[in-house]
Order: C-alpha cells, then sequence, then structure tokens
C-alpha cells in the first residue's frame, strides 16, 4: 500500500497570508494526486488534480506543485473562506488519502 | 447539475448487513466510474470500493469479500452490499463520481449517509 502523510497537522494563518501544505507518498506516484477542501459536515470538494490540474471553478489561489514523492498545496492569498482540512489523495495504486490538514483562521 | 443522493444508512448490529444506495441525476451513470469513500467519526478519509464503466470492481483490504459494490443503469444508481459489518465499518459513506478514467479522483461527491455498528 502507497501511505499518504501529510504536513502540518493544523496550521493558523492570517488572510491575505501564503499557506503551504505538503505531502509526501511511500512510494513514488508520478503526478497521479489530487488535493480536497473538506468543511465541516460536508462532503469534500476537489481543488487539484494529476498534482498541478486545477478544477474548474476553484480560485486560481489554488496551486499544487510536486512529483514523485513529494507534493505541494499553495494557497497564494488566505481567505476567509479556505478554512477547513485539505486532504491528498494519490490514485496511482488504488486510492489512499492522507490524514488532512485543518487551516484555521488567525 | 450532477447529483449523488446516498440512502439506506442507519444503525445495525455486528454481523449485520446493510445496503447503500447512491441516486444519481445530471449525468449517465454508465458512462462514469463511481466510488464510494467513508469517513469515520472525527476521522480522515478512507477509499472503500470502486466500479468501472465495465463492470470490474475493487475494494479496499479492509472491506474486499464483505462489501460489493454494484450499478443499475436503468436506475441511475449504485450500490453498495455491507455484509458481516463490524464496529470499525461506523462512518459516513459518500458516494462519488470519478472524473475520467484517467483521473480516479472524486469530481462529485454525495451529502453522504451515516452507517453505525453497534450492538
Amino acid at each position: 500500500d502507497t501511505q499518504m502523510t501529510q504536513s502540518p497537522s493544523t496550521l493558523s494563518a492570517s488572510v491575505g497570508d501564503r499557506v503551504t501544505i505538503t505531502c509526501r507518498a511511500s512510494r513514488s506516484i508520478s503526478s497521479w494526486l489530487a488535493w480536497y477542501q473538506q468543511k465541516p459536515g460536508k462532503a469534500p470538494k476537489l481543488l487539484i488534480y494529476k498534482a498541478s490540474s486545477l478544477e474548474s471553478g476553484v480560485p486560481s489561489r489554488f496551486s499544487g506543485s510536486g512529483s514523485g514523492t513529494e507534493f505541494t498545496l499553495t494557497i497564494s492569498s488566505l481567505q476567509p473562506d479556505d478554512f477547513g482540512t485539505y486532504y491528498c489523495q494519490q490514485y496511482n495504486t488504488d486510492w489512499t488519502f492522507g490524514q488532512g490538514t485543518k487551516v484555521e483562521i488567525k | 447539475e450532477v447529483q449523488l443522493v446516498e440512502s439506506g444508512g442507519g444503525l445495525v448490529q455486528p454481523g449485520g448487513s446493510l445496503r447503500l444506495a447512491c441516486a444519481a441525476s445530471g449525468f449517465t451513470v454508465s458512462n462514469n466510474y463511481m466510488s464510494w469513500v467513508r469517513q469515520a467519526p472525527g476521522e480522515g478519509l478512507e477509499w472503500v470500493s470502486i466500479i468501472y464503466t465495465g463492470g470490474s470492481t475493487y475494494y479496499a483490504d479492509s472491506v474486499r469479500g464483505r462489501f460489493t459494490v454494484s450499478r443499475d443503469n436503468s436506475k441511475s444508481t449504485v450500490y453498495l452490499q455491507m455484509y458481516s459489518l463490524r464496529p470499525e465499518d461506523t462512518a459516513v459513506y459518500y458516494c462519488v463520481r470519478v472524473l475520467s478514467p484517467e483521473h480516479l479522483v472524486g469530481d462529485y461527491w454525495g451529502q453522504g449517509t451515516l452507517v453505525t455498528v453497534s450492538s
């Protein structure tokens, strides 16, 4: 199984800050990685797929990068609506999710 | 508008069975891969199963042999039949439409249905 490890587990940032979340895979997954945002009581929302492709309708302040085993999700200027938990997901072999990164607005 | 509506969740005793249904609208179920993902209370996301357009099915190790995914194209509905349920199967179960055969990610998710396995 491919394990996915996210860091940090929690982060607190101010509106306008640049925020970066890291996801590491236990083996190479090429670029088969997605990012989701989940708000309390709601289903996850797809943000990024194939490591850096922005899903339709997702604001351009979200971006993804990386390949192989190390990936990042960047929010260029944090907005109040960006609170929630972010998950990475590998789809190189089956699906595995990271444990999540909770983003709080200061 | 794409919509996925899950039903069938509830309280079941350990060892019991339950069938979840996912009613799809706004797209053709037969043309899309469909998946199930679950989330235990306060925990992260766990992939459960996927069904391809050709009917091939795949399962997480934790449910293989106990869960079965199927599809009724005439009813635009995907099912998850769950047997031999365990307390650790307690979770919100989400029905997920897969973006494409190349990109096995969930572009649309249902609101989820809660399954509680407890005596």
